[in-house]
């Protein structure tokens, strides 16, 4: 199985400062198919389900703003949130879904 | 938009078995793949199972390998969940996901329902 290795576990930041959450993978998870990392990003707010926020690593999905932003390839991927807003304040989690089992990320709480 | 609405949770003892339901609107549910994502209290996320558009293709996590069965029912737009042998680390908030992208990850999920496994 792939591991998924998130650090840091919690995070602080300052209002409209810049927020980076990293996700190591124990093997390359390249989708040959398509040459994309097979790779997302989730955010979870307290009390509610997670939502989509990148997938293939750099797509953000529809209706996410533009300050969270998706890198990297092969085993190690970042989640940089530009300038941190209050509304940003969540659990986040990575996710590798090249091969079941689709394992995700421990998590990253991110408070201010 | 879609709509994913889980039922069947509840409070059940060792070694019993449950079934969740998840009932599916706004999208072409026999097109496509859906997963069981699940939260123990307190903890992470971890993916349970997905099972293909058209039922031919299902994989687990080894923790639930042998005791979970992920099944469909395309005609009712409905995804299952039958839990067999249910332990109190099954304890957790069973959420389904649809994947309704070009890839196996969970665009959409439902608001989750609640499993509580007592010894």
């Amino acid at each position: 199985d792939i591991v998924m290795t998130q650090s840091p576990d919690s995070l602080g930041v300052s209002l409209g400062e810049r927020a980076t959450i990293n996700c190591k993978s124990s093997q390359s998870i390249l989708f040959s198919s398509n040459n994309e990392n097979c790779l997302a990003w989730y955010q979870q707010k307290p009390g509610q389900p997670p939502t989509l926020l990148i997938y293939w690593a750099y797509i953000r999905e529809s209706g996410v703003p533009d300050r969270f932003s998706g890198s990297g390839s092969g085993t190690h991927f970042t989640l940089t949130i530009s300038s941190l807003q209050g509304e940003d304040v969540a659990d986040y989690y990575c996710q590798q879904y090249c091969s079941p089992p689709f394992t995700f990320g421990q998590g990253t709480k991110l408070d201010i | 938009q879609v709509q994913l609405v889980e039922s069947g949770g509840g409070v059940v003892q060792t070694g019993k078995s449950l079934r969740l339901s998840c009932a599916a609107s706004g999208f072409t549910f026999r097109s496509y793949g859906m997963h069981w994502v699940r939260q123990a209290p307190g903890k992470g996320l971890e993916w349970v199972a997905i099972i293909w558009y058209d039922g031919s293709k299902k994989y687990y996590a080894d923790s639930v390998k042998g005791r979970f069965i992920i099944s469909r029912d395309n005609s009712k737009n409905t995804l299952y969940l039958q839990m067999n042998s249910l332990r109190v680390e099954d304890t957790a908030m069973y959420y389904c996901a649809s994947s309704v992208g070009d890839g196996d990850y969970e665009d959409s999920w439902g608001q989750g329902t609640r499993v509580t496994v007592s010894s």
